[in-house]
């Protein structure tokens, strides 16, 4: 089955514990992206990335990091999270043209006291 | 700046209606748009693309359009049912050559009661 897996789910840590969301993908897609999603303010793309070792900047890229060593994953790495942080976390991969229809993971609900 | 606007005010429709969101846009020369469907806590579901140069697209219940005078794409759920009942997101994609960015509205909530 074609998806887009994250782990965890679900995730309460504490300020400046380092943590990371993996996100892993079986299409063989080439983009890949994490977004954030608060009440009031949709989707907002951190990073995304177009190939392996080919990462950039979203629209809020602060306080996030992420790596593609390997074209089926995206891990998103919190240094030091920071309770502004916490929010609701989704991975997404697709083909390589914005035009192509994009796949998203169940999503990583992350709270940082 | 470039902005993507849907209503932010839920629209409850009764069952077997149909239900007509909006999505209008500005400051964006979009090559392609699409719609997303989003349940709570869940990931966003494609549902429909549309091109530029494409003024109608239709998948079972749904209708899109899309008219670049207006900016303006419409989301037509025909004989609705309560299952429908979803947040429903339309997202921009520029042209193929100028980015790769697929940019999202903040969405409008459907209810659709028995």
């Amino acid at each position: 089955e074609a998806q887009v897996t994250q782990n965890p789910r679900y995730l309460i840590t504490v300020t400046g514990k380092k943590l990371t969301v993996t996100c892993s993908q079986n299409m063989n897609h080439e983009y890949m992206s994490w977004y954030r999603q608060d009440p009031g303010l949709g989707l907002r793309q951190i990073y995304y990335s177009m190939n392996v070792e080919v990462t950039d900047k979203g629209d809020v890229p602060e306080g996030y990091k992420v790596s593609r060593k390997e074209k089926r994953n995206f891990p998103l790495i919190l240094e030091s999270p920071s309770p502004n942080q916490t929010s609701l976390y989704f991975c997404a991969s697709r083909r390589r043209l914005a035009g192509n229809e994009q796949f998203f993971g169940p999503g990583t609900r992350l709270t940082v006291l | 700046s470039q902005k993507i606007e849907q209503n932010s005010e839920a629209l409850n429709i009764q069952e077997g209606k149909t239900a007509t969101l909006t999505c209008n846009y500005t400051n964006y020369s979009p090559a392609y748009l699409q719609w997303y469907r989003q349940d709570p806590g869940r990931g966003p579901v494609f549902l429909l693309l549309i091109r530029e140069n494409e003024k109608e697209k239709r998948k079972e219940r749904l209708k899109v359009t899309f008219d670049t005078t207006l900016k303006q794409s419409l989301f037509h759920i025909t004989a609705s049912q309560p299952a429908d009942s979803a947040t429903y997101l339309c997202a921009l994609a520029p042209n193929s050559n100028s980015g790769y960015a697929l940019n999202f509205g903040k969405g409008t909530s459907l209810l659709v009661t028995p």
